[in-house]
Parts: structure tokens; sequence; C-alpha cells
């Protein structure tokens, strides 16, 4: 069974620091890893998709990276911004079984 | 329409009462998701719909709860006999479809209170 594990739980950090959101699953026969931000009562925006023969997608400030063999993935926010506040889950959807396993998400905060 | 769309957006039932949620996918997106989120909880997968396949039904909780997806656009997520556990925002999401275009989006939720 896939299981998918996001460390740290909750992160603060100051405006304009870079910094890096981890993801690791435990089964890496997957198609694809997604990360998501969702906001205090709101429903999940999608960030980046990553195919699992790629290794890394930029969009903007964000740039998330995978590495299947060993089961990780990892987001990297540049330049952080108080907007960024949210909580951030990432998901892969794994062979023969296409619904998306979550991870339980990081709770990132940005100090003015 | 832009995105996924779910109605109501909040639902407050009483406690044994069947209630209905409505999820419109994004036109064309062929793969339709439900899932749960209790307060403070991950996301628990209920049911995977994709085009006329066979519904993927392993993480409904029990048989109060059930799902149809009609000419393979709108999902309806029907709850029967509400119990105060089932209190969650119910999330619905969909996709292109296939396992190469399963990017997906999802709506803004039904926040559901069963009191």
């Amino acid at each position: 069974k896939q299981e998918v594990t996001q460390i740290p739980a909750a992160l603060s950090v100051p405006e304009g620091e870079n910094l890096v959101l981890n993801c690791s699953f435990t089964d890496s026969a997957i198609y694809n890893l997604q990360w998501f931000r969702q906001d205090p009562g709101k429903g999940l925006t999608s960030l980046l998709l990553i195919q699992s023969s790629q290794r890394e997608q930029t969009s903007g400030r964000l740039n998330a990276s995978l590495d299947k063999s060993s089961g990780r993935s990892t987001l990297y926010i540049a330049a952080s911004q108080p907007g960024d506040s949210a909580t951030y889950l990432c998901a892969v959807t794994g062979f023969g079984n296409e619904k998306l396993t979550f991870g339980t998400g990081t709770r990132l905060t940005i100090i003015p | 329409g832009a995105g996924v769309s779910q109605s109501p957006s909040n639902k407050v039932t009483e406690k044994g009462k069947d209630v209905e949620l409505r999820c419109d996918p994004i036109s064309g997106h062929t793969a339709l998701y439900w899932y749960r989120q209790s307060l403070g909880q991950g996301l628990e997968f209920l049911i995977y719909f994709q085009g006329n396949s066979a519904p993927d039904k392993s993480g409904l909780p029990s048989d109060r709860f059930s799902a149809e997806r009609t000419g393979g656009s709108v999902s309806t997520l029907t709850i029967q006999r509400t119990q105060q556990e089932d209190s969650a925002v119910y999330l619905c999401a969909s996709s292109l479809g296939g396992a190469q275009n399963t990017e997906a989006f999802f709506g803004q939720g039904t926040r559901l209170t069963v009191v």
C-alpha cells in the first residue's frame, strides 16, 4: 500500500528566504506526482505536476523535483512571500490505480 | 465552466437525514474523484470514476455512502442516515483521465456539518 509522508508538518520562515518542502513515498511505481496548495477553508490548487519520466518542473518561483528511485520529491520556493502561507500537499498516482494518494501536508507560514 | 464546481458550499443537516452533494467537473474531463477531509486530517479517498468503466468504490467508508455519475459528467455523492462522524469537507476533483494526464483540479468543497 502506497504511503506518502511530508516532513515537517509545519514550517515558519521569514519573508524573502528560500525554502524546501519534502515529500516521500514508499512505492516507486508511480505515474506522476502532483503538488498542491490549500488555503484555510478552501479547496486545493494545483501547483505542479511531474510525470514519472521527468526530473523537475518549474513554475515561476516554484521548482519541484522528483527522484522516483528513492521515493522523494521536493518543492523549492524562492524568495518567499507572505502570500505563500498555506498548507502544501503532495500526491502520487500509482500504476494500475489512478487515484491520488496524499501526504498529510506541510503548513507553511511566511513571517513578514 | 472554468473549474470544478461543487454545491452546496455548506450544508448543515440533522443526524439521521440523507444528504446529496453535487459535483460539476471541468468540461471534457473523463475522470472524477471524491475525497473527504476531516478537521485537521489528511485527504481520504472515497470513490473514482473513469469514463464508462466501473467506478473504484474502495474508499467508501460504509454502505451509507454511494455516488453516481450521470452521462459521464455531473456526479452526486449521497450519504444516507448521516452520523456526526460524517462531518467533514467533501472535495471533488476531475482530470482529463488516462495515466499520462492525471493532473487533478479540485473544487472548493462542500462543508458538511451533522448536528
